[in-house]
């Protein structure tokens, strides 16, 4: 089986902008969960889809977004970039909600000029 | 106090020890613990999960989960020097879906 999907892995915006990350899951798990990295914060949870529904939100700013298509891809986007928005962003996919082992793509290295 | 909570090491053991990594959460509904491995450079992969009470054991991984002490941790067997990696405890707390809420991570490091 192949294994969570993320494109573009690596991404150089400036302030201000706007970017759009993707996420394949692994096929037949419907739950996506963004994850946000960086060295001071650790690892921390942005927000879950499934069945293209959010589940759960983290303790981000409403310039963080996602959403989930009926093939159980999902997308976050994130407005007006910030500096401090310079992270490596994660995706995980798990068969159900709750619980489920969850396994992460490669990332995408986002950096904020 | 931090949710999850790690000692963030580096351990050092030489190679063929035991290493002993440990976690300890605040919420005690929480229900699945998960460790993940995480090489520099490269995203967390999952090598252990467990929902109760005791040991499980898989190869020359071993986790131990007691709920009473809200304490959970990773046992590797026969250290190698690949695995020298930082170690993430993650654990799924009660009503929370798939949100993980993640320690800070242990950094291992296995002598030759």
């Amino acid at each position: 089986k192949a294994g969570v999907t993320q494109t573009p892995r690596y991404l150089i915006k400036t302030r201000g902008q706007q970017v759009t990350l993707s996420c394949s899951p692994i096929s037949g798990h419907r739950s996506v969960s963004w994850y946000q990295q960086t060295p001071g914060q650790g690892l921390q949870f942005l927000f879950e889809y499934f069945s293209e529904t959010q589940r759960n939100k983290g303790n981000f700013p409403g310039r963080f977004s996602g959403r989930q298509f009926s093939n159980s891809r999902s997308e976050m986007n994130v407005s007006t970039l910030e500096l401090g928005d310079s992270a490596l962003y994660l995706c995980a996919s798990s068969v159900g909600t709750a619980n489920y082992e969850q396994y992460f793509g490669p990332g995408t290295r986002l950096t904020v000029t | 106090q931090k949710e999850v909570e790690q000692n963030s090491g580096p351990l050092s053991v030489p190679e063929g020890a035991i290493a002993s990594l440990n976690c300890t959460y605040s919420d005690r509904g929480s229900q699945s613990f998960f460790w993940y491995r995480q090489y520099s450079g490269k995203s967390p992969e999952l090598i252990m999960f467990i929902y109760s009470n005791g040991d499980k054991e898989d190869g020359r991984f071993t986790a131990q989960l007691n709920k009473a002490s809200q304490y959970v941790s990773l046992l590797i067997r026969d250290s190698q020097p690949s695995d020298s990696a930082t170690y993430l405890c993650a654990v799924n707390m009660r009503n929370a879906g798939n949100m993980l809420t993640f320690g800070g991570g242990t950094r291992l490091m296995v002598k030759p």
